[in-house]
C-alpha cells in the first residue's frame, strides 16, 4: 500500500458526460501528480500541484481540469467525455516534487 | 525536449536467472533523477529503484541494481535471481526537477518457471 488513495476504482460513463476523480496523497506529501495511461501505453503526464498551486502542466486537454484543496487532496475533472478518454488515471504524490512519486491504484475510466 | 526510450518491448527470463532492461534518455540538464517503476498485472505502479544523477555510485535495492552511465545517458536495470513475482511491465522514468516525470513506453518482462 503506497498510502495514496484514489476513488473511485472503476467508473463507467457515457460520452458527453462529466466525471470527477479524487486523490488523497500520502500523509505529509505536498505534491500531487495526475497521469493518464491508455491501454498498453506508457504514462502521460497531465498536471502537477504543489501545496495548492499548479506547478507543471503536460498535454492536458482543455476538457480536463484539476485542483488541489487546502487539505491537499486533489480532484481531476473530465468533461464532455469521448470514447478515447477511456484509460487508467493515476494520481501520485511526493513530499516536495523532485523526489520519487508514490502512486495510487488508479481509477479505471470506461466511456461507452 | 526530454525523452525516455525503452527499446525492448518484451523480454523473458528463466526463474533464478539475471536479466537487464535497457533505458536511454535525452536531456540537456546536468542534475536530474532517474527511476524504475514496476507495474504488475494489478496495474499498481511500484517504485523499484531511484538514482540521482550527481551520484556516481550505482543504486542497489536487494536483487535490483542499475548501471547508470551519465555520459551515454543510459540507465539500465538488472534483476538478479529473477522470481515469478517479478513478472510485470517495467517503466523507466526521468525527472529533471521540472516537476513532471517523463516515462518510457515500458518493457514487458515475463519470468518463466
Amino acid at each position: 500500500d503506497s498510502g495514496v488513495t484514489q476513488t473511485p476504482k472503476h467508473l463507467i460513463t457515457a460520452t458527453g458526460q462529466r466525471v470527477t476523480l479524487r486523490c488523497s496523497p500520502r500523509s505529509g506529501d505536498l505534491s500531487v501528480y495526475w497521469y493518464q495511461q491508455s491501454l498498453d501505453q506508457g504514462l502521460q503526464f497531465l498536471i502537477q500541484y504543489y501545496n495548492g498551486e499548479e506547478r507543471a502542466k503536460g498535454n492536458i486537454l482543455e476538457r480536463f481540469s484539476a485542483q488541489q484543496f487546502p487539505d491537499l487532496h486533489s480532484e481531476l475533472n473530465l468533461s464532455s467525455l469521448e470514447l478515447g478518454d477511456s484509460a487508467l488515471y493515476f494520481c501520485a504524490s511526493s513530499p516536495t516534487g523532485n523526489t520519487e512519486a508514490f502512486f495510487g491504484q488508479g481509477t479505471r475510466l470506461t466511456v461507452v | 525536449a526530454q525523452t525516455v526510450t525503452q527499446s525492448q518491448p518484451e523480454m523473458s527470463v528463466q526463474e533464478a536467472e539475471t536479466v537487464t532492461l535497457s533505458c536511454t534518455y535525452d536531456t540537456s540538464e546536468n542534475n536530474y533523477y532517474l527511476f524504475w517503476y514496476k507495474q504488475p498485472p494489478s496495474r499498481q505502479m511500484i517504485l523499484v529503484i531511484r538514482q540521482e544523477a550527481y551520484k556516481q555510485q550505482n543504486a542497489t535495492e536487494n536483487r535490483f541494481s542499475v548501471n547508470f552511465q551519465k555520459a551515454a545517458k543510459s540507465f539500465s536495470l538488472k534483476i538478479s535471481d529473477s522470481q515469478l513475482g517479478d513478472t510485470a511491465m517495467y517503466f523507466c522514468a526521468f525527472d529533471s526537477g521540472t516537476y513532471k516525470y517523463i516515462f518510457g513506453t515500458g518493457t514487458r518482462l515475463k519470468v518463466l518457471a
